[in-house]
């Protein structure tokens, strides 16, 4: 079954919205990363998280990882139509032979 | 340089015909993977190969094999095509906890 929970699937905001995405596991991760898919692209890596409580922050987008290292979310501020893409979180269990367990994605179109 | 490069980038073809995909890293890491996205962008992990040997081999048909014929290869063979195999598959590979890297994709299309 699907071990990362995302949501929302899809997001239509204008440009100058904020946009949040939420991943949820069932278990305890090592560590989340997040990835962005621009459309006809693959999948780049933005962030890793690993410790409880995180915070960290690339200009307008913001990481978070949970206490409980079970949940995470992506803020971004004032979304810009080159925010448009597919939000991958992607959780770790275990040893660095672990899997990552990819979220289902949330797909962001922001109009002008 | 091209980290993480994949062959053909587009494949188009008949139902039925067998194909391969090839996937090469230049980044000296250990392991490597094969996921499938869909038409819904669900990225659905196929197989994981740790310096040659398989470690992660998910439900997956058995007219999907992979083979890694060293660490910086991993190539893909699909036999007996169907319909629902189209999407697109990436190459991925990684370092212990490091970031993956995802290589272009392969645009499959079967006809």
């Amino acid at each position: 079954g699907q071990q990362v929970m995302q949501i929302p699937q899809y997001q239509h905001v204008q440009e100058g919205e904020d946009f949040t995405t939420y991943c949820n596991s069932s278990t305890t991760l090592s560590n989340i990363q997040w990835y962005k898919q621009r459309p006809g692209g693959h999948p780049v890596f933005l962030i890793q998280l690993v410790k409880s409580g995180e915070v960290k922050k690339q200009k307008r987008l913001t990481f978070q990882f949970g206490e409980a290292k079970k949940n995470s979310s992506l803020h971004i501020t004032a979304t810009q139509t080159t925010d448009v893409g597919t939000y991958f979180c992607a959780g770790r269990r275990g040893s660095t032979l672990g899997r990552l367990y990819f979220g289902r994605g949330t797909q962001l179109t922001v109009w002008p | 340089d091209t980290a993480v490069s994949q062959t053909p980038k587009y494949l188009v073809t008949q139902m039925g015909n067998d194909k391969s995909i090839k996937c090469e890293q230049n980044l000296g890491h250990d392991t490597m993977y094969w996921y499938k996205q869909d038409s819904k962008k669900f990225l659905k992990i196929m197989f994981s190969y740790n310096n040659k040997e398989l470690i992660i081999n998910e439900t997956v048909p058995n007219r999907f094999s992979p083979k890694s014929p060293d660490k910086a290869h991993l190539n893909l063979h699909i036999n007996s095509l169907e319909l629902g195999d189209s999407a697109v598959y990436f190459c991925a590979s990684r370092q212990s906890e490091e970031t993956q890297y995802f290589g272009p994709g392969t645009r499959l299309l079967v006809l």
